[in-house]
């Protein structure tokens, strides 16, 4: 099946501060979203984006899709950024199944 | 927009009787669901494919007979942990989709924590 590697697996942040993280994979995919999963558990989208850019508020996202990656900014780091960041993806010539990374745990402080 | 329900959040059950989680997309319709399973500081894994009207699709190394799933209408699918054991002992969460084809987001369930004694 399909790789999904994230980098870093932890980072640790103070307030205001801006963070990328990666999220590698090892088949063309026709499908991916970044996710954050709150202190409680819940999983929020925040892109789908297969390829290309977007940008919502202090988060933006790029994926260049024949290169296999994708890139999370997070810009002015607040406590409430904190948690755990997953990027997942659809291989290509599959169903609609999802296969998530494994996740950078974020921490940010005062 | 797409907000994705389940019941209950919590639940604590004794080792060999059954649990049965519901999880409803509540403001779309959901042609596809599908479960996960989440072990505490790891990755989501995906147990099963759910298309309304039909037999669920399983990932291989999940058990159909312990876990069934059913997805009754286009708003509702229910995952059922039958003779539970302590180690089904997880986090389960759903989601769901308005289309089956790959290009669809998938909406999240805010999860049901099960501990089983």
């Amino acid at each position: 099946g399909i790789q999904v590697e994230q980098s870093p697996p932890d980072l640790i942040l103070q307030e205001g501060a801006n963070s990328t993280l990666r999220c590698n994979f090892s088949d063309s995919v026709n499908n991916l979203q970044w996710f954050h999963q709150n202190p409680w558990g819940q999983l929020i989208n925040l892109f789908y984006i297969p390829s290309g850019t977007k940008q919502n508020g202090r988060l933006s996202a790029t994926t260049v899709a024949t290169e296999r990656y994708s890139l999370l900014y997070i810009s002015s780091s607040q406590t409430t950024d904190s948690g755990v960041y997953f990027c997942a993806v659809v291989r290509s010539g599959t169903a609609s199944k999802l296969t998530f990374g494994t996740g950078t745990r974020l921490q940010v402080t005062l | 927009g797409a907000v994705v329900s389940q019941h209950p959040s919590w639940v604590i059950c004794k080792s060999g009787t059954s649990v049965k989680i519901e999880c409803r997309s509540l403001d779309f319709q959901a042609t596809t669901m599908f479960w996960y399973r989440q072990f505490p500081k790891q990755s989501l894994m995906l147990m099963a494919t759910s298309n309304e009207g039909s037999k669920a699709t399983y990932e291989q190394g999940v058990e159909k007979d312990k876990f069934l799933i059913n997805h009754a209408s286009l708003t509702l699918s229910t995952l059922t942990v039958t003779s539970a054991h302590p180690e089904d002992s997880s986090f389960y969460i759903c989601s769901a989709s308005p289309g089956t084809g790959s290009s669809y987001e998938q909406y999240f369930g805010p999860g049901t924590r099960l501990t089983v004694t």
